[in-house]
């Protein structure tokens, strides 16, 4: 079966600060991949996908950047944190037109 | 443009009660639209699609193109159906977009 996995599970960094959000797929092959961001008030918003290995697309202007090294690995990052980077980070997976399977999210508070 | 409407932040029922958690959409084509489901503690998860036309935890939605909504029903809501309740669409892409969520409370 597939799962999803998210590390750390709560991250509290000082502004400034770089940051590096892991999130590892297993018993899948070629994934689509997502980062969301989980915000009181304004739902989940889509800010990274990819649809294979070195393929990245952004959906909004930010301050975060996404990559994906290994065809099961997608990492979310930034060179220096802002204080509105706060809130919940979900990572999520797909096959083409299926169902999203979530994981179990990363907590992130830059003080 | 693709959006999602949810207008409520928070709805409060008790036991037994008759549920119905609002979404609107605007989309052009043809949609999919999705309900998802984070209870306290736990992942999003998907409850349920409009395609596949079933009832899942006594929960339905129609896809209503004439007015644009997928409102989510339940004719008698239970304790454990307190959730944050996400509406989705899905377009011409594999991209979701989500509405903003509304918080289901059921008191005893």
């Amino acid at each position: 079966s597939q799962t999803i996995h998210q590390w750390p599970a709560t991250l509290v960094q000082p502004v400034g600060s770089p940051l590096s959000l892991e999130c590892t797929v297993e018993g899948t092959s070629n994934p689509n991949l997502y980062w969301y961001r989980q915000a009181a008030g304004r739902g989940l918003q889509l800010l990274f996908y990819s649809v294979g290995i070195g393929q990245i697309s952004s959906e909004v202007p930010q301050n975060l950047s996404a990559s994906r090294p290994q065809d099961r690995q997608f990492i979310l990052s930034s060179k220096k944190l802002l204080l509105s980077d706060s809130g919940f980070y979900l990572c999520a997976w797909s096959r083409d037109r299926e169902t999203q399977y979530f994981g179990p999210g990363t907590r992130l508070l830059v003080l | 443009a693709q959006r999602v409407t949810q207008p409520e932040k928070l709805l409060s029922v008790f036991k037994g009660a008759p549920v119905e958690l609002k979404c609107n959409y605007s989309y052009s084509g043809s949609p999919e639209l999705f309900w998802y489901v984070q209870y306290s503690r736990q992942r999003l998860q998907l409850l349920l699609r409009h395609i596949s036309r079933e009832s899942i935890k006594g929960f339905t939605a129609d896809l209503n193109k004439g007015e644009t909504s997928f409102h989510l029903k339940k004719p008698f809501a239970q304790e454990e159906d307190s959730a944050m309740y996400y509406c989705a669409l899905r377009g011409n892409t594999d991209k979701l977009i989500f509405g903003t969520g509304t918080r289901l409370q059921v008191f005893p």
